[in-house]
């Protein structure tokens, strides 16, 4: 199994703060890999795609970079609506694996 | 815009069968290039990748659920469906039905399903 490992697990930020999630592979998964929002009580959210793609809709302010083992996903100035958990998912292996998610909480 | 709502019993006993089923509309569950998939979340944990089943029938499972696992589709109802058997307390989880798709050879769940969850209980 590819094992998907974020960090940090939680971050307090503020309004307007940029915001970076790390998610690291076990193994290198090329570009293979998207990111996901998910608020309480609600579905996850498709918000990249491939590594760094912005799925249509989604505000520019999110972005997403990385190859190989190491990703980041970023968000440039934080809004209220962001305050979230992402996750990260690889589809390199058809064993697709999420991380175990990073929550964005308000400072 | 595809929408998907899952359906499904709400508590199940210990060692009997669960079973959802996800009910497309504005789509076919027919169209090509989408794989009908489901996730579950365990309560306050991460997301945990099921199986799913492709138009033409075929299907890929999670190797660590495939013994207890079926995933099936009625085309006439625009429907899929999740089997899991023998079911434990650790099957207890919200269970999402999701669509699959892939652009460039890259594969990503772009709709869900609102999700259902499931207990396990006597």
């Amino acid at each position: 199994d590819i094992q998907m490992t974020q960090s940090p697990s939680s971050l307090s930020a503020s309004v307007g703060d940029r915001v970076t999630i790390t998610c690291r592979a076990s193994q290198s998964i090329s570009n293979y890999l998207n990111w996901y929002q998910q608020k309480p009580g609600k579905a996850p959210h498709l918000l990249i795609y491939a590594a760094s793609s912005l799925q249509s809709g989604v505000p520019s302010r999110f972005s997403g970079s990385g190859s190989g083992t190491d990703f980041t996903l970023t968000i440039s100035s934080l809004q209220p609506e962001d305050f979230a958990t992402y996750y990260c998912q690889q589809s390199y292996s058809n064993l697709r694996t999420f991380g175990g998610g990073t929550k964005v909480e308000i400072k | 815009q595809v929408q998907l709502q899952e359906s499904g019993p709400g508590l199940v006993k210990p060692s009997q069968t669960l079973s959802v089923t996800c009910t497309v509309s504005g789509g076919s569950i027919r169209s090509g290039g989408y794989y009908w998939s489901w996730i579950r979340q365990h309560p306050g944990k991460g997301l945990e990748w099921i199986g799913y089943i492709s138009y033409s029938g075929s299907t890929d499972y999670n190797p660590s659920l495939k013994s207890r696992v079926s995933i099936s589709l009625d085309t006439s109802k625009d429907q899929f469906s999740l089997k899991l058997s023998s079911v434990t307390a650790a099957d207890t989880a919200v269970y999402y039905c999701a669509i699959m798709t892939t652009v460039t050879q890259t594969e990503y769940f772009l709709h869900w399903g609102q999700g259902t969850l499931v207990t396990v209980s006597s």
